[in-house]
């Protein structure tokens, strides 16, 4: 039983660049939602995908987009990289729409110089 | 004021302890409550559900008191393997919105 993926594990770029993270959900599961979490802080939900829309969304600006796919991985993309944005990003994925039972990747650690 | 708060800690416990934390959460309009784990450097792993009427799991006691807006989390008889970031998460349902608390830590000692 495959679990959550994520690719890259470790991402280098610096400020003003763009970067695309990539996610497969567990087998079986139909969603996805991407989090931020920074040194000693909780995850932050940033949005969150369902037949491929963006469904949720949380307090990040524009410069944070996503896209599922038809077979439900997903694509986190930032442009314009500010050094704020060093993070672990995480994935999380679940059935239907749904926030209550997700299953986290291991993350894409980016470190913005 | 931050919409879900725990207390950092660290929480450093002998082996066989138990040890308790809460978290307190702003917005009564909350409908569910779960406790994640974090081990160091590794993803959040969901731990339990919060119900309203108390839940336990092994050694792990989950509870909500409504009236007074937090949840708590009991862990009895502690063991080495139990050191790790215990993350408080809120939904709000109606407005599918999630916030994890910032997390406790907890470490055993030998």
């Amino acid at each position: 039983d495959a679990g959550v993926t994520q690719s890259p594990t470790h991402l280098i770029k610096t400020r003003g660049q763009q970067v695309t993270l990539r996610c497969s959900p567990k087998s079986g599961h139909d969603t996805v939602s991407w989090y931020q979490q920074a040194l000693g802080q909780g995850p932050q939900f940033i949005f969150q995908y369902y037949e491929e829309e963006e469904r949720q969304r949380g307090n990040f600006p524009d410069r944070f987009s996503g896209h599922q796919f038809p077979n439900y991985s997903s694509e986190l993309n930032v442009n314009a990289l500010l050094l704020g944005d060093s993070a672990l990003y995480l994935c999380a994925s679940s059935l239907n729409g749904r926030m209550d039972e997700q299953f986290f990747g291991p993350g894409t650690r980016l470190t913005v110089l | 004021r931050k919409e879900v708060e725990q207390d950092p800690g660290p929480f450093n416990v002998p082996e066989g302890a138990t040890v308790a934390f809460n978290c307190t959460y702003s917005n009564s309009a909350s409908q569910s409550f779960f406790w994640y784990r974090q081990d160091c450097r590794k993803e959040p792993k969901l731990l339990m559900s919060v119900y309203s009427s108390g839940n336990e799991d092994g050694r792990f006691t989950a509870q909500l008191n409504r009236a007074s807006q937090y949840i708590s989390l009991l862990i009895r008889d502690s063991k080495l393997s139990d050191s790790a970031t215990y993350l408080c998460v809120v939904l709000y349902s109606s407005a599918s919105k999630i916030i994890f608390g910032s997390g406790t830590r907890l470490s055993i000692r030998p």
